[in-house]
């Protein structure tokens, strides 16, 4: 049973660009989050999706971003116009149907922001 | 300002002996999950201890929890090189959402 996949690993952007980060959870699970790791500190929620719908988004910036998982496809996380202070590592986790409970994190993509 | 907060921030320990981290959170809980992550990689599920549950073991971890004091501790016994990680708590509030609220994190060095 693969584990939480995400792509790219590594992701370079210019200021201004757009990034796209995916994630697709663990076989069976329905439940999909998505945080943020800035440089020695520990995750901050971001969002908590399920499948075409947006649960909890309390932890998104108001601005430039947004998610989605769509019916069919990996869930998205989308960066409109990258800023330096983008830069991160975002890691996705995922969990069964039924509840929440224990979350299996996905390796993460590094985003840096040039 | 966080849920959970680790202490101590940092920690260096001969192999072999016992490593100590302690948790604590602002708000009530279901339940309270440690993780750790090796430098630069992603987060690996360690224990969930809910939160009517007092004490709980796997392998070579041991964790507690006293909701009273709103506090959890992790034991690390007979550590091994392989151990050298951060260490994170993480809440879920009470939420039903099952939003996680990590801590700073602990990073434990194990010396060989």
């Amino acid at each position: 049973n693969a584990g939480v996949m995400q792509n790219p690993r590594h992701l370079v952007r210019r200021r201004g660009q757009e990034a796209r980060l995916r994630c697709s959870p663990m076989k069976g699970h329905s439940h999909v989050y998505w945080y943020r790791q800035l440089p020695e500190e520990g995750l901050k929620f971001m969002v908590y999706l399920q499948k075409e719908n947006i649960i909890d988004e309390s932890g998104m910036p108001k601005e430039r971003f947004s998610a989605e998982f769509p019916k069919e496809g990996p869930s998205i996380l989308r960066i409109q116009q990258v800023v330096r202070g983008d830069s991160a590592a975002y890691f996705c986790a995922s969990s069964p149907p039924g509840g929440p409970d224990t979350q299996y994190f996905g390796p993460g993509t590094r985003l840096t922001v040039l | 300002s966080q849920q959970g907060e680790e202490d101590p921030q940092a920690l260096s320990i001969q192999e072999g002996e016992n490593a100590t981290m302690n948790c604590s959170y602002k708000t009530s809980i279901n339940n309270l999950q440690w993780y750790r992550q090796n430098s630069g990689r992603g987060l690996v599920h360690l224990i969930l201890i809910r939160s009517n549950e007092r004490e709980k073991h796997s392998g070579r971890l041991r964790v507690t929890l006293d909701t009273s004091k709103k506090s959890s501790s992790l034991l690390i016994t007979a550590s091994r090189a392989a151990d050298t990680a951060s260490y994170f708590c993480a809440t879920d509030g009470s939420s039903n959402t099952g939003k996680l609220i990590f801590g700073q994190g602990t990073t434990l060095q194990v010396k060989p």
